[in-house]
């Protein structure tokens, strides 16, 4: 069972343009990690959200957390070539259980 | 910050032969290790759990005695593909964590079997 749904499974959008990324939990886990991972590499930490309603920015990536500390997502603005690459959101207990992926392909 | 190594990053054998995973910290001191494994444009999926010097805690559906975990040290686990089979080709991915620290993933290891 697919504790954390991220949506949309797949984006391709045109370098300049913005997106934004959705994942949301059928538990509430301790905290709320984004990861993204580019192909042949292991998924590296962009950010770690703990409170509800908790925004962080990361240059051009805000991540949002929600009041209830089910849903989580991430805007890019103006996206860039190099941000393609796969983002996973993965909630944290004593283990980490990650969301599906979001596969994003940013055009040049 | 803190580093994992992987080694090897890819590896090509044959069908019935066993394969082993190497995952290192290099600069902390990893109780806890966890193996994944991950399908093309998939998620990662835990195949399991390792603390130093128990026994593996693998989750529901890995084959323990297909897939052998060994975590002697608090530096080094090992991930053993044994009697490997064409449906075993994936990527590994291994990740470590000292106390209740952060996750730090290794660069992973491409299997292919022949």
């Amino acid at each position: 069972t697919q504790l954390l749904e991220q949506s949309p499974q797949f984006l391709s959008i045109q370098e300049g343009e913005n997106l934004t990324v959705y994942c949301n939990s059928s538990s509430v886990f301790s905290s709320l990690q984004w990861y993204r991972q580019e192909p042949g590499e292991g998924p590296v930490l962009l950010v770690t959200v703990v409170t509800g309603g908790e925004v962080k920015k990361l240059k051009r990536l805000t991540f949002q957390f929600g009041d209830a500390r089910k849903d989580s997502s991430l805007h890019i603005t103006a996206a860039q070539p190099g941000d393609t690459g796969l983002y996973l959101c993965a909630g944290r207990d004593y283990k980490l259980s990650f969301g599906a992926g979001t596969t994003v392909t940013v055009r040049a | 910050g803190a580093v994992v190594s992987q080694h090897p990053s890819r590896v090509i054998c044959k069908s019935g032969t066993s394969v082993k995973i190497e995952c290192r910290s290099l600069d902390f001191q990893a109780t806890t290790m966890f193996w994944y494994r991950q399908f093309p444009k998939q998620s990662l999926m835990l195949m399991a759990t390792s603390n130093e010097g128990s026994k593996a805690t693998y989750e529901q559906g890995v084959e323990k005695d297909k897939f052998l975990i060994n975590h002697a040290s608090l530096t080094l686990s090992t991930l053993t593909v044994t009697s490997a089979h064409p449906e075993d080709s994936s990527f590994y991915i291994c990740s470590a964590r000292a106390g209740q620290g952060g996750y730090t993933f290794g660069s992973g290891t491409r299997l292919t079997v022949v």
